[in-house]
């Protein structure tokens, strides 16, 4: 099993410009996460979605979308890249439910930076 | 609100000292407790859990023990190594609710 994976690894923008970062997780998880990483501030949660069909804004999400194309991935969309958004993007899943503990795996990240 | 308070890095060490890296949380429900290790340039992997409170997590070395007298959950190794150089996340999540709120990591460095 691949666990979660991420795509791209590395990505440079310009301001304004768009992307869309990929993640994949072959674990049969229900719930899906995405973070962002920068100095000092611990991980932040930008979206997240607990089953398919379903999305729900985390602490962050300004200047985000995502999309949960099936149970298997879920994207996140920066329409408008500012650098503020320059960050490591995380991706996560767990299987969460009544009685569970919410474990969540993780992804390796994106590292982007916009310019 | 919940939150975790993780003490400040860099935690700087020499190979075989004792590891302790300090991790006090608040929480309005009954939480879970994870420590999640970060090695340089990769994603975050769990290193260890308790669910409730005196479980005690364990894995390579690295303890655990959920206090709910002190809402403490302090990662302990008896014997650091320079391989364990790394950022360490405390993190809880509470039953019923989704997410995991995270403390600001604390970067271990053990020199040889």
């Amino acid at each position: 099993n691949a666990g979660v994976t991420q795509t791209p690894k590395f990505q440079v923008l310009k301001t304004g410009q768009s992307m869309t970062l990929q993640c994949a997780q072959d674990m049969n998880h229900n719930s899906m996460y995405w973070y962002r990483q920068d100095p000092g501030m611990g991980l932040r949660l930008i979206y997240y979605s607990a089953s398919e069909g379903t999305t729900d804004k985390g602490e962050v999400p300004n200047g985000y979308n995502v999309s949960r194309l099936n149970k298997r991935e879920f994207s996140l969309r920066l329409e408008s890249a500012a650098p503020s958004q320059t960050s490591v993007y995380f991706c996560a899943s767990s299987e969460w439910g009544a009685g569970r503990d919410n474990e969540q795996f993780f992804g390796p990240g994106t590292r982007l930076t916009v310019l | 609100g919940d939150s975790v308070t993780q003490m400040e890095g860099p935690v700087t060490l020499s190979e075989e000292a004792f590891l302790t890296i300090n991790c006090t949380y608040t929480a309005t429900g009954y939480p879970s407790l994870f420590w999640y290790v970060q090695y340089p340039g990769e994603g975050l992997q769990l290193l260890l859990k308790a669910t409730k409170a005196d479980d005690k997590g364990s894995n390579k070395g690295f303890e655990a023990t959920y206090r709910k007298e002190t809402t403490s959950f302090h990662l302990e190794k008896g014997s650091a190594q320079v391989s364990d150089s790394a950022v360490y996340f405390c993190a809880l999540s509470i039953t019923g609710f989704q997410k995991l709120v995270f403390g600001t990591g604390t970067r271990l460095l053990v020199s040889p």
